[in-house]
Protein backbone atom coordinates (compact mmCIF):
# COMPACT_ATOMS: atom_id res chain seq x y z
CA UNK A 1 0.00 0.00 0.00
CA UNK A 2 1.32 3.55 -0.87
CA UNK A 3 1.92 5.48 2.42
CA UNK A 4 3.55 8.84 2.80
CA UNK A 5 4.28 9.35 6.39
CA UNK A 6 5.32 12.78 8.05
CA UNK A 7 6.36 13.67 11.72
CA UNK A 8 3.70 15.39 13.19
CA UNK A 9 5.75 18.60 14.35
CA UNK A 10 8.94 20.24 14.08
CA UNK A 11 10.24 23.65 14.83
CA UNK A 12 13.53 26.16 14.01
CA UNK A 13 15.01 29.36 15.26
CA UNK A 14 14.34 31.80 12.86
CA UNK A 15 17.08 32.65 10.48
CA UNK A 16 17.95 28.90 11.02
CA UNK A 17 17.41 26.15 8.57
CA UNK A 18 15.03 23.13 9.07
CA UNK A 19 14.41 19.92 7.21
CA UNK A 20 11.42 18.11 7.08
CA UNK A 21 10.94 14.52 6.12
CA UNK A 22 8.47 12.27 4.25
CA UNK A 23 9.31 8.62 4.32
CA UNK A 24 7.75 6.56 0.87
CA UNK A 25 6.70 3.30 1.79
CA UNK A 26 8.61 -0.04 1.46
CA UNK A 27 8.39 -0.88 -2.08
CA UNK A 28 7.67 2.48 -3.45
CA UNK A 29 10.96 4.06 -2.53
CA UNK A 30 11.51 5.08 -6.02
CA UNK A 31 8.65 7.09 -5.69
CA UNK A 32 8.63 11.25 -6.78
CA UNK A 33 6.59 13.54 -4.38
CA UNK A 34 5.46 16.78 -4.47
CA UNK A 35 5.88 18.99 -1.90
CA UNK A 36 3.10 21.71 -0.53
CA UNK A 37 2.90 24.45 1.91
CA UNK A 38 0.17 25.85 3.81
CA UNK A 39 0.13 28.78 5.99
CA UNK A 40 -2.45 29.63 8.37
CA UNK A 41 -5.82 29.94 7.11
CA UNK A 42 -4.86 29.63 3.59
CA UNK A 43 -5.30 26.96 0.61
CA UNK A 44 -2.04 24.78 0.30
CA UNK A 45 0.64 26.18 -2.22
CA UNK A 46 2.68 24.09 -4.44
CA UNK A 47 6.30 24.35 -3.47
CA UNK A 48 7.92 21.87 -5.68
CA UNK A 49 8.18 17.69 -7.32
CA UNK A 50 11.13 16.28 -5.69
CA UNK A 51 12.80 12.97 -8.04
CA UNK A 52 14.15 9.62 -6.38
CA UNK A 53 17.77 11.09 -7.55
CA UNK A 54 17.00 14.33 -5.83
CA UNK A 55 16.71 16.25 -8.77
CA UNK A 56 13.52 19.18 -7.86
CA UNK A 57 11.46 21.17 -10.51
CA UNK A 58 9.96 24.25 -7.97
CA UNK A 59 6.67 26.23 -8.29
CA UNK A 60 6.24 29.89 -9.78
CA UNK A 61 7.74 32.29 -7.39
CA UNK A 62 9.10 29.91 -4.81
CA UNK A 63 12.12 30.90 -3.54
CA UNK A 64 15.90 29.53 -3.28
CA UNK A 65 15.25 29.21 0.44
CA UNK A 66 13.43 26.15 -0.38
CA UNK A 67 15.01 23.39 -1.99
CA UNK A 68 14.73 19.42 -1.88
CA UNK A 69 16.94 16.29 -1.72
CA UNK A 70 16.40 12.39 -1.61
CA UNK A 71 18.06 9.34 0.32
CA UNK A 72 16.26 6.19 -0.02
CA UNK A 73 12.94 5.85 0.50
CA UNK A 74 13.11 10.08 2.18
CA UNK A 75 12.13 13.22 0.05
CA UNK A 76 13.32 15.97 2.27
CA UNK A 77 12.63 19.56 2.15
CA UNK A 78 15.15 22.21 3.42
CA UNK A 79 13.80 25.10 4.19
CA UNK A 80 17.31 27.95 4.65
CA UNK A 81 17.28 31.12 6.78
CA UNK A 82 13.52 30.76 8.01
CA UNK A 83 10.92 33.47 8.25
CA UNK A 84 8.24 33.86 10.07
CA UNK A 85 5.81 33.23 7.03
CA UNK A 86 7.39 29.73 6.57
CA UNK A 87 5.45 28.75 9.81
CA UNK A 88 2.74 26.59 8.30
CA UNK A 89 1.95 23.61 7.69
CA UNK A 90 3.79 21.05 4.89
CA UNK A 91 2.58 18.18 3.27
CA UNK A 92 3.84 15.62 0.65
CA UNK A 93 2.22 13.92 -2.05
CA UNK A 94 2.47 11.22 -4.20
CA UNK A 95 1.01 9.04 -6.95
CA UNK A 96 0.58 5.63 -8.44
CA UNK A 97 -1.67 2.50 -8.60
CA UNK A 98 -4.82 4.66 -9.52
CA UNK A 99 -3.94 6.98 -6.49
CA UNK A 100 -3.11 9.93 -4.82
CA UNK A 101 -1.47 10.39 -1.87
CA UNK A 102 -1.10 12.85 0.99
CA UNK A 103 1.55 12.89 3.96
CA UNK A 104 0.04 13.18 7.50
CA UNK A 105 1.48 16.85 7.45
CA UNK A 106 4.03 18.41 9.93
CA UNK A 107 3.29 21.75 11.60
CA UNK A 108 6.38 23.83 11.40
CA UNK A 109 7.11 26.38 14.62
CA UNK A 110 9.24 29.41 14.00
CA UNK A 111 10.72 30.54 17.19
CA UNK B 1 -1.43 33.07 -14.93
CA UNK B 2 -3.30 30.11 -14.16
CA UNK B 3 -6.31 30.56 -12.29
CA UNK B 4 -8.80 27.62 -10.62
CA UNK B 5 -12.14 28.81 -8.88
CA UNK B 6 -14.48 27.14 -7.11
CA UNK B 7 -17.79 27.21 -6.59
CA UNK B 8 -20.76 25.67 -5.37
CA UNK B 9 -20.53 24.66 -1.73
CA UNK B 10 -22.95 26.09 0.81
CA UNK B 11 -24.79 23.81 3.63
CA UNK B 12 -26.41 20.49 2.85
CA UNK B 13 -28.52 17.91 4.87
CA UNK B 14 -27.18 14.65 5.75
CA UNK B 15 -28.39 13.04 3.05
CA UNK B 16 -28.42 15.57 0.53
CA UNK B 17 -26.55 16.33 -3.20
CA UNK B 18 -24.35 19.02 -4.31
CA UNK B 19 -22.48 19.91 -7.52
CA UNK B 20 -18.92 22.01 -7.56
CA UNK B 21 -17.77 23.71 -10.22
CA UNK B 22 -14.06 25.30 -10.82
CA UNK B 23 -13.10 27.06 -13.29
CA UNK B 24 -10.45 27.29 -14.84
CA UNK B 25 -8.02 29.91 -17.26
CA UNK B 26 -4.60 30.65 -17.97
CA UNK B 27 -3.39 27.52 -19.48
CA UNK B 28 -4.49 24.49 -21.86
CA UNK B 29 -7.58 22.80 -19.85
CA UNK B 30 -7.43 19.87 -21.86
CA UNK B 31 -3.63 18.74 -21.47
CA UNK B 32 -3.60 18.50 -18.18
CA UNK B 33 -5.37 16.49 -15.52
CA UNK B 34 -7.34 17.82 -12.59
CA UNK B 35 -8.17 16.48 -9.28
CA UNK B 36 -10.17 17.76 -6.22
CA UNK B 37 -8.79 17.54 -3.13
CA UNK B 38 -10.86 18.42 0.83
CA UNK B 39 -9.58 19.10 4.40
CA UNK B 40 -12.16 18.24 7.18
CA UNK B 41 -11.95 21.42 10.19
CA UNK B 42 -8.37 20.89 11.45
CA UNK B 43 -7.09 18.08 9.85
CA UNK B 44 -4.83 16.90 6.96
CA UNK B 45 -5.38 16.73 2.93
CA UNK B 46 -7.41 14.25 1.21
CA UNK B 47 -7.49 13.26 -2.28
CA UNK B 48 -10.95 12.26 -3.57
CA UNK B 49 -10.74 12.13 -7.33
CA UNK B 50 -8.90 12.78 -10.40
CA UNK B 51 -10.20 12.88 -14.06
CA UNK B 52 -6.99 12.59 -16.77
CA UNK B 53 -7.25 15.55 -19.59
CA UNK B 54 -8.78 13.96 -22.13
CA UNK B 55 -11.46 13.08 -19.36
CA UNK B 56 -11.15 9.25 -20.40
CA UNK B 57 -10.29 7.90 -16.89
CA UNK B 58 -11.27 8.91 -13.56
CA UNK B 59 -9.78 7.70 -10.39
CA UNK B 60 -11.80 8.04 -6.89
CA UNK B 61 -10.81 7.58 -3.02
CA UNK B 62 -12.85 4.62 -1.81
CA UNK B 63 -14.09 7.07 0.89
CA UNK B 64 -16.47 8.80 -2.42
CA UNK B 65 -16.27 6.28 -4.93
CA UNK B 66 -19.75 5.17 -5.49
CA UNK B 67 -20.67 8.95 -3.93
CA UNK B 68 -19.07 11.17 -5.60
CA UNK B 69 -18.63 11.63 -9.67
CA UNK B 70 -15.70 13.75 -11.27
CA UNK B 71 -16.33 15.10 -14.55
CA UNK B 72 -14.91 18.32 -17.13
CA UNK B 73 -16.24 20.11 -20.03
CA UNK B 74 -13.34 21.31 -21.94
CA UNK B 75 -15.45 23.98 -23.95
CA UNK B 76 -16.11 25.91 -20.82
CA UNK B 77 -12.95 24.65 -19.37
CA UNK B 78 -14.33 23.95 -16.57
CA UNK B 79 -14.07 20.71 -13.78
CA UNK B 80 -16.99 19.56 -11.62
CA UNK B 81 -17.73 17.07 -8.74
CA UNK B 82 -20.95 15.80 -8.42
CA UNK B 83 -21.35 14.82 -4.74
CA UNK B 84 -24.45 12.45 -3.45
CA UNK B 85 -25.75 10.58 -0.49
CA UNK B 86 -24.09 13.02 1.94
CA UNK B 87 -22.91 12.55 4.98
CA UNK B 88 -21.66 14.43 8.29
CA UNK B 89 -18.21 13.42 7.74
CA UNK B 90 -17.55 15.17 4.07
CA UNK B 91 -18.00 18.64 5.96
CA UNK B 92 -14.50 19.85 4.57
CA UNK B 93 -13.38 22.50 2.09
CA UNK B 94 -13.02 21.17 -0.89
CA UNK B 95 -10.06 22.29 -3.33
CA UNK B 96 -10.04 22.13 -7.48
CA UNK B 97 -6.57 21.30 -8.19
CA UNK B 98 -4.70 21.57 -11.33
CA UNK B 99 -2.37 18.47 -12.24
CA UNK B 100 1.62 18.71 -13.95
CA UNK B 101 0.59 16.25 -16.70
CA UNK B 102 -2.22 14.79 -18.85
CA UNK B 103 -2.60 11.80 -16.42
CA UNK B 104 -2.47 11.93 -12.66
CA UNK B 105 0.33 12.95 -11.00
CA UNK B 106 1.20 15.93 -8.55
CA UNK B 107 -0.77 19.24 -7.79
CA UNK B 108 0.67 21.88 -9.51
CA UNK B 109 -1.72 25.08 -8.94
CA UNK B 110 -4.78 24.85 -6.30
CA UNK B 111 -7.54 26.98 -5.78
CA UNK B 112 -8.81 28.65 -2.93
CA UNK B 113 -11.19 26.62 -1.97
CA UNK B 114 -15.01 26.17 -1.48
CA UNK B 115 -16.67 25.46 1.97
CA UNK B 116 -19.54 22.41 2.29
CA UNK B 117 -20.83 21.36 5.47
CA UNK B 118 -23.55 18.76 5.69
CA UNK B 119 -25.90 19.05 8.93
CA UNK B 120 -28.95 18.72 9.53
Amino acid sequence: QLVLTQSPSASASLGASVKLTCTLSSGHTNYAVAWHQQQPEKGPRYLMKLNSDGSHYKGDGIPDRFSGSSSGAERHLTISRLQSEDEADYYCQTWGADTVVFGGGTKLTVL
Amino acid sequence: EVQLVESGGGLVKPGGSLRLSCAASGFTFSDYSMTWVRQAPGKGLEWLSSITGSGTYVYYADSVKGRFTISRDSAENSLYLQMNSLRDDDTAVYYCAKDGTGTYSYVDYWGQGTLVTVSS
